[in-house]
């Protein structure tokens, strides 16, 4: 059974900071997903990664992936308050504990 | 138009009693999930149902039975009700088995 495990499991940042989540996996997986749920929300799906090296980016958001290390990190630029709420990354329906990102002014 | 349509958002009731949450998804996806998240917003996959037929059923007490009338349905029936079923009770649906999934919006369950 594949385990993710993310960290921070908190995070507080100011505005126009940079930083990374940080998901490790277990056991080979075939992709790795990144969701994003508001406060008393449902989950909305951000990226998918499929292979070794893959990058991808929305925003100020972008996700990568190394299946050597089983690692997979979910990279912040510039945050902005709009980015508050948690990050969970996730592989064969096994979820991380999130992390709780909260940016202030 | 709702792609994941969860029924209902909350539901409030008494330890010992039976409910069901009705799950439907529009999107033709042949893959449907349901998730427990915790209060402390840990999500755990509970079943997963491809073309109406059980795939996945994890380590769930047998008071919990899922039923899919048809690929676009997953209802989840609760006999018994525990006070530590209090959860959000996410249904989910997805192309295939590996891809990403729509949520619905949760049912928020308290049990008294």
């Amino acid at each position: 059974e594949l385990k993710v495990e993310q960290n921070p499991l908190f995070l507080s940042m100011q505005e126009g900071k940079n930083y990374t989540i940080y998901c490790n996996y277990s056991t080979t997986s075939d992709r790795l997903y990144w969701y994003r749920q508001d406060p008393g929300k449902s989950l909305e799906s951000l990226f998918v990664l499929l292979s070794n090296g893959a990058v991808k980016q929305e925003g100020r958001l972008m996700a990568s992936l190394d299946t050597k290390a089983r690692l997979s990190t979910l990279h912040i630029t510039a945050a902005v308050h709009d980015l508050s709420a948690t990050y969970f990354c996730a592989g064969d329906m096994r979820f991380g504990a999130g992390t709780r990102l909260t940016v202030k002014p | 138009d709702t792609a994941v349509s969860q029924t209902p958002k909350y539901l409030v009731t008494q330890m010992g009693n039976d409910k069901s949450i009705k799950c439907e998804q529009n999107l033709g996806h042949d893959t449907m999930y349901w998730y427990k998240q915790d209060s402390k917003k840990f999500l755990k996959i509970m079943f997963s149902y491809n073309n109406k037929e059980l795939i996945i059923n994890e380590t769930v007490p047998n008071r919990f039975s899922p039923k899919s009338p048809d690929k676009a349905h997953l209802n989840l029936h609760i006999n018994s009700l525990e006070l530590g079923d209090s959860a959000v009770y996410f249904c989910a649906s997805s192309r295939s088995g590996n891809q990403p999934q729509h949520f619905g919006d949760g049912t928020r369950l308290s049990i008294l």
